[in-house]
């Protein structure tokens, strides 16, 4: 089945840097992307998302690219702020006819911004 | 007030004792979903439903039973036969199980076994 995994699993940063953080991926239909943020004690929720008709998304600080060919996608986040802080999961599924989109998450990777 | 409200937010069992995790929305959504949240693991799908009156299995479901008589409503029993039930459980739901959508979450229950 579907796995995805997800790199780093903790990431430093000081404020104002860039963070990147990468995921792969194994099924080929895989065609929908999402990276979810889940702050201290809070819910998770979605930030980004991509499906596979584009290679890159923005919107305002964050982007996310896709190499479908490579079978990874990545989250950049840029002049990273303290409230940046989070555990961010990435997620992947495929849409079969008619089917359920199941999404498979990434075991997630905890960013950390210093002031 | 839009959302998806879970509860409780925190519940201990001791162990042998079944215990079930409320989940309710009021978003109008058609999917809904039980995820187990342990360090380290992401997020490992538990059952979900796409539908009123169905559903289905996902990747961890020894031990766990769902129900789905109402739209608003999945309520997840956490069984004794759960070997390892000590953790943060997210409920979320979508528009729909099929259109690769927004999955919104509940703010999640954290099950600790005495």
């Amino acid at each position: 089945g579907e796995n995805v995994e997800q790199h780093p699993s903790t990431l430093s940063v000081q404020e104002g840097d860039s963070a990147v953080i990468k995921c792969t991926y194994s099924d080929s239909a895989s065609n929908y992307f999402p990276w979810y943020k889940q702050e201290l004690g809070k819910r998770p929720q979605l930030i980004i998302d991509i499906r596979s008709n584009v290679g890159e998304k923005k919107d305002q600080r964050i982007a996310v690219t896709l190499n479908k060919t490579a079978k990874h996608f990545s989250l950049h986040i840029t002049e990273t702020q303290p409230e940046d802080s989070a555990v961010y999961f990435c997620a992947a599924s495929k849409n079969p006819l008619g089917g359920y989109n199941k999404l498979i998450f990434g075991a997630g990777t905890r960013l950390a911004v210093h002031p | 007030d839009g959302g998806i409200t879970q509860s409780p937010k925190y519940l201990f069992r001791k162990e042998g004792q079944n215990v079930t995790l409320s989940c309710e929305q009021n978003l109008n959504h058609d999917a809904m979903y039980w995820y187990r949240q342990d360090p380290g693991q992401g997020l490992r799908l538990i059952y979900y439903s796409q539908i009123v009156n169905d559903f289905q299995k996902g990747d961890i479901a020894e031990g766990y039973s769902v129900s789905r008589e109402k739209k608003e409503s999945f309520p997840l029993t956490v069984t004794s036969a759960q070997k390892n039930p000590t953790a943060f459980y997210l409920c979320a739901s979508s528009i729909s199980g099929t259109s690769g959508g927004e999955l919104f979450f509940g703010e999640g229950s954290r099950l600790t076994v005495l």
